[in-house]
C-alpha cells in the first residue's frame, strides 16, 4: 500500500460546479497537510497548507483534514475555467516538511 | 520577490551521457530540495540540503546523482550516466526556517527540468 493514494482522474466539471479532490494515507504520523496546484509545464504552488484534523478556507477553497480517518479533501467553490490543473495533496511528519510525501496528483478540467 | 530559478527548461540526452541542472533559490532560504516528478506522478524527494549540508539524500541513487551545493545557496544535480527512466521533470525548491529551527516554512517551487534521455 503506498503511503499516499490519490485518485489521477481526470475530472471534468461545468464551470461554476463544486469540486472534490480527495487524499488518503496510510502513516498516522502524519501531521501536516497540503494542497498544491500544477499549471501544465509550470512547478506546483501552495494552495492551502493545514496542521492536524479540522477546516480551513481561503476564498473559494476549503480543506479538510480527518486524522481518524485517515483522510483528506479539498474543496473548490463556483469553480472556474482557470482552475484546470493538476492538485497534489502532500504530507508530512513535521513542521520541517522532511520528508514531504505526494499523492499522484488528479487533473481536474473546468468547462466554460 | 524573485521565484526559484532553475535552468535549462528542457535537456535531451542519449542514454549514457550525463546532464547537469542548476537551481537557484528564493533569497535567503536555507533550505533547498531536489525532486524528481516522472509523468503522471507526484514529486518524489531526491535530496535536501539545509545551508550547504545534507539533511536527507536516501532517495537519490548514488551510484549515478550527484548533487552539491556551494555556499549554502545555488545548487546543481548532476546525472551520469543517464538512464531512459531518469526521464522526468526535475524541480527545486526552497524554504525558509522559522524562528524555531524544526520548522520549514512551506516549499516554493521553481518550473522544473524537463530531461528527456532517449
Amino acid at each position: 500500500q503506498k503511503e499516499v493514494e490519490q485518485d489521477p482522474g481526470p475530472l471534468s466539471v461545468p464551470e461554476g460546479a463544486i469540486v472534490s479532490l480527495n487524499c488518503t494515507y496510510s502513516n498516522s504520523a502524519f501531521q501536516y497537510f497540503m494542497w498544491y496546484r500544477q499549471y501544465s509545464r509550470k512547478g506546483p504552488e501552495l494552495l492551502m497548507y493545514t496542521y492536524s484534523s479540522g477546516n480551513k478556507e481561503d476564498g473559494r477553497f476549503t480543506a479538510q483534514v480527518d486524522k481518524s480517518s485517515k483522510y483528506i479533501s479539498l474543496f473548490i467553490r463556483d469553480s472556474q475555467p482557470s482552475d484546470s490543473a493538476t492538485y497534489l495533496c502532500a504530507m508530512s511528519r513535521n513542521s520541517g516538511n522532511t520528508p514531504l510525501v505526494f499523492g499522484k496528483g488528479t487533473r481536474l478540467s473546468v468547462i466554460a | 520577490e524573485a521565484g526559484v530559478a532553475q535552468s535549462p527548461r528542457y535537456k535531451i540526452i542519449e542514454k549514457r551521457q550525463s546532464v547537469a541542472f542548476w537551481c537557484n533559490p528564493i533569497s535567503g532560504h536555507a533550505t533547498l530540495y531536489w525532486y524528481q516528478q516522472i509523468l503522471g506522478q507526484g514529486p518524489k524527494l531526491l535530496i535536501q540540503f539545509q545551508n550547504n549540508g545534507v539533511v536527507d539524500d536516501s532517495q537519490l541513487p548514488k551510484d549515478r546523482f550527484s548533487a552539491e551545493r556551494l555556499k549554502g545557496v545555488d545548487s546543481t544535480l548532476k546525472i551520469q550516466p543517464a538512464k531512459l527512466e531518469d526521464s522526468a521533470v526535475y524541480l527545486c525548491a526552497s524554504s525558509s526556517i522559522g524562528t524555531d529551527s524544526s520548522y520549514n516554512s512551506p516549499l516554493h517551487f521553481g518550473n522544473g527540468t524537463r530531461l528527456t534521455v532517449t
